[in-house]
């Protein structure tokens, strides 16, 4: 089953604008990760936030994590027409699973 | 490029057949994990090893087996393959669970 909800499902902006894509969850967590992926490829990894973290920044990229929501979002700042991806979260939850359980995606275009 | 390695890159096979598809985890990453990715499911957990024990099972076919070897590399094995079973297989790998974990390129499985 689907633990992470991204929101929106599909993003399009122009170049330069930022982009901000969400995340919910369901069960506590013990960390959150960030990913991208290009059009059938590999899974890049962004950026991880444990659950005792607020905010966390890389480059133009800013995570926040909010777990009383169990919500997370993912900013892009300055966007770019490479940065035109998919984006996942996937949770880490507690309990000793210590599996990643992916949402299912918001794909983002960056219009030149 | 993340240092996990994934052979084949594309792998074409037949209804029925069998294949193997192999991982290299990034040097001194001890858990490897093994996802599909598929059009309508998503991202599908399907098994993690940690220092060549099962550490933890998700939604593995009885067709589907692994293991990891004491040199810390994965194999996946593939039988009786169905068209249905036509995705990408992700390995991916971390220091140990909790941590970050690393993708490789994938594995484009075509059963025809």
């Amino acid at each position: 089953s689907q633990q992470g909800e991204e929101d929106p499902q599909a993003l399009s902006i122009q170049e330069g604008e930022n982009a901000t894509m969400n995340c919910s969850y369901k069960t506590s967590i013990n960390n959150l990760q960030w990913y991208r992926q290009n059009s059938g490829r590999g899974l890049v990894h962004l950026i991880l936030i444990r659950s005792n973290e607020r905010e966390k920044h890389s480059g133009r990229l800013r995570v926040t994590l909010d777990t009383s929501k169990k919500s997370s979002s993912l900013l892009i700042t300055a966007s770019r027409a490479a940065d035109t991806a998919s984006y996942f979260c996937a949770t880490d939850p507690q309990g000793g699973s210590e599996k990643l359980v992916f949402g299912k995606g918001t794909k983002l275009t960056v219009n030149p | 490029d993340s240092g996990v390695t994934q052979t084949p890159k594309h792998l074409i096979t037949a209804t029925g057949q069998r294949v193997t598809l192999r991982c290299s985890p990034r040097s001194g990453d001890l858990s490897v994990y093994w996802y599909q990715q598929s059009l309508d499911q998503g991202l599908q957990f399907l098994i993690q090893y940690y220092n060549g024990e099962e550490r933890a099972k998700g939604n593995i076919l009885e067709r589907f087996s692994a293991q990891q070897f004491p040199d810390l590399h994965s194999e996946l094995n593939l039988s009786s393959l169905e068209l249905g079973d036509s995705a990408l297989y992700f390995c991916a790998s971390s220091v140990k669970p909790g941590n970050t974990i690393y993708f490789g390129e994938g594995s484009w499985l075509t059963v025809v």
